[in-house]
């Protein structure tokens, strides 16, 4: 089956350590998103990438960094200079960069003690 | 600056009608989109809008009126299945990324 994961699901951390967010795709898409996601709120893009070892910020991407060495891969760190790390993390991708329709996995919970 | 408005919560009775608006104010438009979210899972692609009008995908209806920066989404014959959160989505130019309304809770109730 094609897909998108995130592991784990749930991730504990304490302050000041950083963490890295999982996010496999073998859909052969392009483009690859990471979005947070805060109780009762929309979702705020962190970093995208259009292409394999091409990334850009998006509008929240202080305290984050990513890379993309792998078409199917697009890992999330979460460092210690992230204020508020505690929330929803979303993986998503698309076939082709600005496509109407993202395919999201099911999330990272990340909880910073 | 760039906007989405969406209402919070809608309430509404299994098999009547629902519509959550969208209002939206970007810098430019390529297009609205409209995602389902359960409590804690992933968001889902429900529909897409590029000229203005009715798309219609099963119980599922999204309208769009570009020179009004409004649309909605029309969910008909409501199920208990459709309680989540719908969020409207805009991209501001071909190739661009998506931005995101806050999202609308809809609970249905018996």
């Amino acid at each position: 089956d094609g897909g998108i994961t995130q592991s784990p699901k749930y991730l504990f951390r304490k302050e000041g350590q950083n963490v890295t967010l999982s996010c496999e795709q073998n859909l052969n898409h392009d483009a690859m998103y990471w979005y947070r996601q805060d109780p009762g709120q929309g979702l705020r893009l962190i970093y995208y990438s259009q292409i394999v070892n091409d990334f850009q910020k998006g509008d929240i991407a202080e305290g984050y960094s990513v890379s993309r060495e792998k078409k199917e891969s697009f890992p999330l760190t979460v460092t210690s200079a992230q204020k508020n790390p505690t929330a929803f993390y979303l993986c998503a991708s698309s076939i082709v960069p600005g496509d109407n329709e993202q395919f999201f996995g099911p999330g990272t919970r990340l909880t910073v003690l | 600056g760039q906007s989405l408005e969406q209402p919070s919560e809608v309430t509404a009775v299994e098999g009547a009608i629902v519509q959550i608006n969208c209002t939206y104010q970007t810098s430019g438009f390529y297009g609205l989109s409209w995602y389902q979210q359960h409590d804690g899972g992933a968001p889902t692609f429900l529909s897409y809008n590029g000229l203005d009008g009715l798309e219609e995908t099963g119980r599922f209806s999204s309208f769009l009126s570009r020179s009004d920066s409004y649309g909605y989404l029309l969910l008909q014959e409501l199920q208990m299945k459709d309680s989540a959160s719908y969020f409207c989505a805009v991209r501001q130019n071909q190739g661009g990324k998506l931005i995101f309304g806050q999202g609308t809770e809809l609970s249905v109730k018996p």
